[in-house]
């Protein structure tokens, strides 16, 4: 079956860290594959998006690389600030059902 | 535009009784979907429509839970009757055929209900 593996939380961090979130996938066929945030008592939003192997999707200093060959979408960020405190979803899509299957999302909280 | 909208924000109510939370989605809008979000289980989709018809119900947990899309402009997800274990955020999302098919789905997803079963 379709589905997605991420890394327990919580993550905590100082300012200024280096942050990786692991996520890893398994499917059938070519899924999408994304990371939503979602800030405390929010909906979530899309953060970034890959659609292919080798892709790689950025925004907000945050990025992940489409590897097919691991099966993964790792999230990283160079130096990670109090704002980003928040639970990071990895997810994937397929174009033949246009559902997304999430992760079980990692919370992440960055110290002063 | 104003969003997703999802009401009420918050809700307790006793075990037995009927619960319904409300959806608007995007103008323009033609995918809605419910997610229910615990702890335990992570986010779960439960039904999604399709220019108001249901595509993908298998999510929905039992026949307590229904669901409706009378119009492009609202969804409703019924608990009868509600259980403890019913407790949850639920989530209702939305996008369109375009996005679809720009592979970039773009689900907007509204601010969540939290219910309370006591």
């Amino acid at each position: 079956g379709n589905s997605v593996t991420q890394m327990e939380g919580p993550v905590t961090l100082s300012e200024e860290a280096f942050l990786t979130i692991n996520c890893t996938y398994t499917a059938t066929g070519y899924p999408s594959l994304f990371w939503y945030v979602q800030y405390p008592g929010e909906g979530l939003q899309l953060l970034l998006k890959a659609t292919k192997a080798d892709d790689k999707g950025s925004n907000k200093g945050f990025e992940a690389t489409y590897r097919k060959e691991t099966t993964s979408f790792h999230l990283e960020k160079g130096s990670v600030q109090v704002s980003d405190s928040a639970v990071y979803f990895c997810a994937l899509g397929l174009d033949s059902s246009y559902k997304l299957i999430f992760g079980s999302g990692t919370r992440l909280l960055v110290r002063p | 535009d104003a969003g997703v909208i999802q009401s009420p924000r918050h809700e307790v109510t006793e075990m037995g009784q009927e619960v319904t939370l409300r959806c608007k989605p995007i103008s323009g809008h033609d995918y809605l979907f419910w997610y229910r979000q615990t702890m335990m289980r992570g986010l779960e989709l439960l039904i999604y429509f399709n220019n108001n018809v249901p595509i993908d119900d298998s999510g929905m947990p039992e026949d307590r839970f229904s669901a409706k899309m009378p119009n492009a402009s609202f969804s409703t997800l019924k608990i009868q009757p509600s259980e403890p274990r019913d407790s949850a955020v639920y989530f209702c999302a939305s996008s369109n055929t375009l996005l679809r098919r720009n592979s970039n789905y773009g689900y907007t997803f509204g601010s969540g209900t939290r219910l309370t079963v006591v």
